[in-house]
């Protein structure tokens, strides 16, 4: 079976510049999760959805960031204007329901010049 | 505020020996996961124990959970090279009106090398 499967896998473009994630999660999965990785913070939750509907979006930084799910099978996540303090590794995630094991992509590693 | 720390931060054995993590959390929870990521790859589901579980086997792998103590360990047994990666612990995220919402909070890790 396909897992969670992301794109691009890495990113680098110029601040100011707006960048775009992609996450196709695991069919059959109703939950997914938008995760943001530094040496400093760690893996942070950025925003979650269950059945394509947000539930918690309280750790989107700021309003450059905004995810949104259209369907079952694909979400994105998008900054705009970028910043170099964006830079980080994005994870992917899906479950099959709330609070259940999560499978993650192998992320998207963002550089911001 | 993290939900799960680890500990130690990192730990560094050799080759068939055993490798123990620590895990502490603040609040009640239903489960508690464990995850292992490689470097440059995403995180990967080891093993969930649930509240009323006081522990849990998947080969070499043994969890223990003491929810008086509000903590867990994670014991790798005969390690080996291929067991070098950062190693996370996941609760449910409880909030204070009670109830768990449905994500999880991720630890910093551990990060264990093992030596050949």
């Amino acid at each position: 079976d396909a897992g969670v499967i992301q794109s691009p896998r890495h990113e680098v473009t110029e601040m100011g510049q707006e960048v775009t994630l992609r996450c196709k999660p695991i069919s059959g999965h109703n939950s997914l999760f938008w995760y943001r990785q530094t040496m400093m913070r760690g893996l942070e939750l950025l925003i979650y959805f269950n059945n394509n509907v947000p539930i918690d979006d309280s750790g989107m930084p700021e309003d450059r960031f905004s995810a949104k799910m259209p369907n079952a099978s694909f979400s994105t996540l998008k900054i705009q204007p970028s910043e170099p303090r964006d830079s980080a590794v994005y994870f992917c995630a899906s479950s099959l329901t709330e609070n259940q094991p999560q499978h993650f992509g192998d992320g998207t590693r963002l550089s911001i010049l | 505020s993290q939900q799960g720390e680890e500990d130690p931060q990192a730990l560094s054995i050799q080759e068939g020996e055993n490798a123990t993590m620590n895990c502490s959390y603040k609040t009640s929870i239903n489960n508690l996961q464990w995850y292992r990521q490689n470097s440059g790859r995403g995180l990967v589901h080891l093993i969930l124990i649930r509240s009323n579980e006081r522990e849990k086997h998947s080969g070499r792998l043994r969890v223990t959970l003491d929810t008086s103590k509000k903590s867990s360990s994670l014991l790798i047994t005969a390690s080996r090279a291929a067991d070098t990666a950062s190693y996370f612990c996941a609760t449910d995220a409880w909030v204070n009106y009670g109830g768990s919402q449905g994500n999880l909070i991720f630890g910093k890790g551990t990060k264990l090398s093992v030596k050949p």
